[in-house]
């Protein structure tokens, strides 16, 4: 069945970058786009960017633009985050689903604190 | 990209159809048939349970039903269910070939 298992939580210091990882199972990683969603606590989900795993190519929330890198590892079939210049609003759940989003990842939270 | 409009909250007694909108705009909802609903209980991942503005996955209850009209889409829920308490969030592609999401509805089953 369609899976997918990303890292564990993680916290990190203002300033600082983080890389959550995205393994996908049970279907062709390479037929579906990778989306990156992210929620704070108690607030509404928020779209990051995704990758097409075909080709690499990537578009990514104005917001997040400049501070966010989405890649993906075919061989694995993985696909990344990476988030930089962290400060403490990036405190948050970061999850990673597929195409439509039917399916999600278990979620990773990520805590900046100094 | 401005989040859709979501009201905040809808509640309702069992049995009850109660309906959440989303707005958006030409450019997002009104401009494109890919308008999902998720519901997401707390502490946990979303799930899908509408795509393509009225087609609902394998395994969802056929009393979620999806409808749009012009910039507004909005989910049905008839014979509303205790386990139906959770929060609900539409999204939508976009012209500009990203996803938005909704603000967000906490339903409550009185």
């Amino acid at each position: 069945q369609v899976q997918f298992v990303q890292s564990g939580a993680e916290v990190e210091k203002p300033g600082a970058s983080v890389k959550v990882s995205c393994e996908a199972s049970g279907y062709t990683f390479t037929s579906y786009a990778i989306h990156w969603v992210r929620q704070a606590p108690g607030q509404r989900l928020e779209w990051m960017g995704w990758i097409n795993p075909d080709n690499g190519n990537t578009k990514y929330s104005q917001k997040f633009q400049g501070r966010v890198t989405i890649t993906r590892d075919t061989s694995a079939s993985t696909a990344y985050m990476e988030l930089s210049s962290l400060t403490s609003e990036d405190t948050a759940v970061y999850y990673c689903t597929r195409g439509q989003s039917d399916y999600w990842g278990q979620g990773t939270l990520v805590t900046v604190s100094s | 990209q401005s989040a859709l409009t979501q009201p905040a909250s809808v509640s309702g007694s069992p049995g009850q159809s109660i309906t959440i909108s989303c707005t958006g705009t030409s450019s997002d909802v009104g401009g494109y048939n890919y308008v999902s609903w998720h519901q997401q209980h707390p502490g946990r991942a979303p799930k899908l349970m509408i795509y393509e503005v009225s087609n609902r996955p394998s395994g969802v209850s056929n009393r979620f039903s999806g409808f749009k009209s012009g910039n507004t889409a909005s989910l049905t829920i008839s014979g509303l269910q205790a386990e139906d308490e959770s929060d609900y969030y539409c999204s939508s592609f976009t012209s500009s070939t990203t996803l938005v999401f909704g603000t967000g509805t906490r339903v409550t089953v009185l």
